[in-house]
C-alpha cells in the first residue's frame, strides 16, 4: 500500500524559513512525478510545485524562487523549502505522488504550517 | 491564469443522483480531474482524465467534459458521498488549476 507521510509542519514567525519532508513508501519519488499542494483552512487546492523523473521541476509563477522542490532518490523522500513565509502561506501541505503527469494520484496526511508571530 | 468555476453546493436526497459541475474557458478542450474530500482527510482522486475511473472507486461516480462544463456524475448517492468535490485540470505546465470546489450535502 502507497503510504506518504510529511513530516516538518510547524508554528512559524513571519519571515522565515521552513523544510517540509516527505517519505515514500511503496512508491518510488525518484521514478515517479511528484508534488505538493496546500489547503489553505477552509479553502480550496492551490498546486505548488513538481518534480519529474528527470529531475525536471517546475512551479507557478507565484511561487517562483520562493519555493523549491527537490528529492533524495537514496532515501525516497521529497521536501519543500520554503522562503520568506508569511501569513498567507498558513495552510495543510500535502505531498502528491502522481502515476502520470496530469493526476495526483496518492496524497500524503498532510502537514499543517502555520505563520504568526 | 484560468479559472475553474463550481457550483458552492449540492444537495441530493440517498438513491438519487448527484451531478457537479465545473466551469472553465473551453474546458472540452482539457483533460479533466475531480477529487473528493472528506472532512479532515486529504483529497483522493475519484474520476481522472475526464472519465476514467482509478482502481477501487465505485462505477456510480462518472465524469464527462464537453464545452465549457465538465460534469461529475454520482449515482445512486449513499451517506458516504458526503464530502467536498474539486474539478483539475492542467491549464500549462506551469498552470495546474483547482475549482472553487462543491460541497454535496446528502439529505
Amino acid at each position: 500500500e502507497v503510504q506518504l507521510v510529511e513530516s516538518g509542519g510547524t508554528l512559524i514567525q513571519p519571515g522565515g524559513s521552513l523544510r517540509l519532508s516527505c517519505a515514500a513508501s511503496d512508491f518510488s519519488v525518484g521514478s515517479n512525478y511528484m508534488s505538493w499542494v496546500r489547503q489553505a483552512p477552509g479553502q480550496g487546492l492551490e498546486w505548488l510545485a513538481i518534480i519529474a523523473p528527470g529531475g525536471y521541476t517546475n512551479y507557478p509563477e507565484l511561487m517562483m524562487g520562493r519555493f523549491t522542490i527537490s528529492r533524495d532518490n537514496s532515501e525516497n523522500t521529497l521536501s519543500l523549502q520554503m522562503n520568506t513565509l508569511a501569513a498567507v502561506d498558513t495552510a495543510i501541505y500535502y505531498c502528491v505522488g502522481m502515476l502520470t503527469v496530469r493526476t495526483f494520484d496518492y496524497w500524503g496526511q498532510g502537514a499543517l504550517v502555520t505563520v504568526s508571530s | 491564469s484560468y479559472v475553474l468555476t463550481q457550483s458552492p453546493s449540492v444537495s441530493v436526497a440517498p438513491g438519487q443522483t448527484a451531478r457537479i459541475t465545473c466551469g472553465g474557458n473551453n474546458i472540452g478542450s482539457k483533460s479533466v480531474h475531480w477529487y473528493q474530500q472528506k472532512p479532515g482527510q486529504a483529497p483522493l482522486l475519484v474520476v481522472h482524465d475526464d472519465s476514467a475511473r482509478p482502481s477501487g472507486i465505485p462505477e456510480r461516480f462518472s465524469g464527462s467534459n464537453s464545452g465549457n462544463t465538465a460534469t461529475l456524475t454520482i449515482t445512486r448517492v449513499e451517506a458516504g458521498d458526503e464530502a467536498d468535490y474539486f474539478c483539475h485540470v492542467w491549464h500549462t505546465s506551469r498552470d495546474s488549476v483547482f475549482g472553487t470546489g462543491t460541497k454535496v450535502t446528502v439529505l
